[in-house]
């Protein structure tokens, strides 16, 4: 079946530091593949996606290249802020599986000042 | 154009009651799916809903189950709550125009505590 695996958190880092969050896929299709950020109390909110092979996904400074060949969509970003202290999922949909979304274990950010 | 919504927020209950959550998908989006997160077990996928039938399911039992109206809002149902239902409910919808991509967007969740 299919599985997401992302780093475990929580990662603590300073403001301005440099972000990276690994995260790595099995699928049995070509799946599509996302990074959702979930802030306190609130439901998910779509970061950025990728479709097919060596596509980057990017929003907010937020960088993800979809790696077919090492299966892997790692969520970077050059200099992080307080307010990107959150919790990050990786996911991914295989049209094999239907529409349903696998999520990884999610890896909380925390950025102090 | 309004977001996915979701009622109630909150929601407490006791064991062996049963439970009706209730979703708003955008306007103009036919499919909306339903997931369950515990600090546990994470986000996990309980069914899928386009034009009022049940698309996909996961594995969850029998006591959840759910529905979709003409208007595409859906609604699930847990029967005989159990200490472990407590849970974030997210209920998140999709466009067709979209559909190659999947994208889903996801309401703020109902926050059920079984006591």
């Amino acid at each position: 079946g299919n599985s997401v695996t992302q780093m475990e958190g929580p990662v603590t880092l300073s403001e301005e530091a440099f972000l990276t969050i690994n995260c790595t896929y099995t699928a049995t299709g070509y799946p599509s593949l996302f990074w959702y950020v979930q802030y306190p109390g609130e439901g998910l909110q779509l970061l950025l996606k990728a479709t097919k092979a060596d596509d980057k996904g990017s929003n907010k400074g937020f960088e993800a290249t979809y790696r077919k060949e090492t299966t892997s969509f790692h969520l970077e970003k050059g200099s992080v802020q307080v307010s990107d202290s959150a919790v990050y999922f990786c996911a991914l949909s295989d049209r094999n599986a239907g529409n349903m979304l696998t999520f990884g274990g999610g890896t909380r950010l925390m950025v102090k000042p | 154009k309004a977001g996915v919504t979701q009622t109630p927020r909150y929601l407490i209950k006791t064991r062996g009651q049963q439970v009706t959550l209730s979703c708003s998908p955008i306007s103009g989006h036919r499919s909306v799916s339903w997931y369950q997160q515990t600090p546990g077990q994470g986000l996990q996928f309980l069914f899928e809903y386009f034009s009022e039938t049940q698309r996909n399911k996961g594995n969850f039992p029998g006591r959840f189950s759910g529905r979709q109206f003409s208007n595409s809002r859906s609604e699930m149902n847990v029967s005989t709550l159990e200490l472990g239902d407590s849970a974030l409910y997210l209920c998140a919808s999709r466009s067709p125009l979209l559909q190659g991509t999947n994208e889903q967007f996801f309401g703020p969740g109902t926050r059920l505590t079984v006591l």
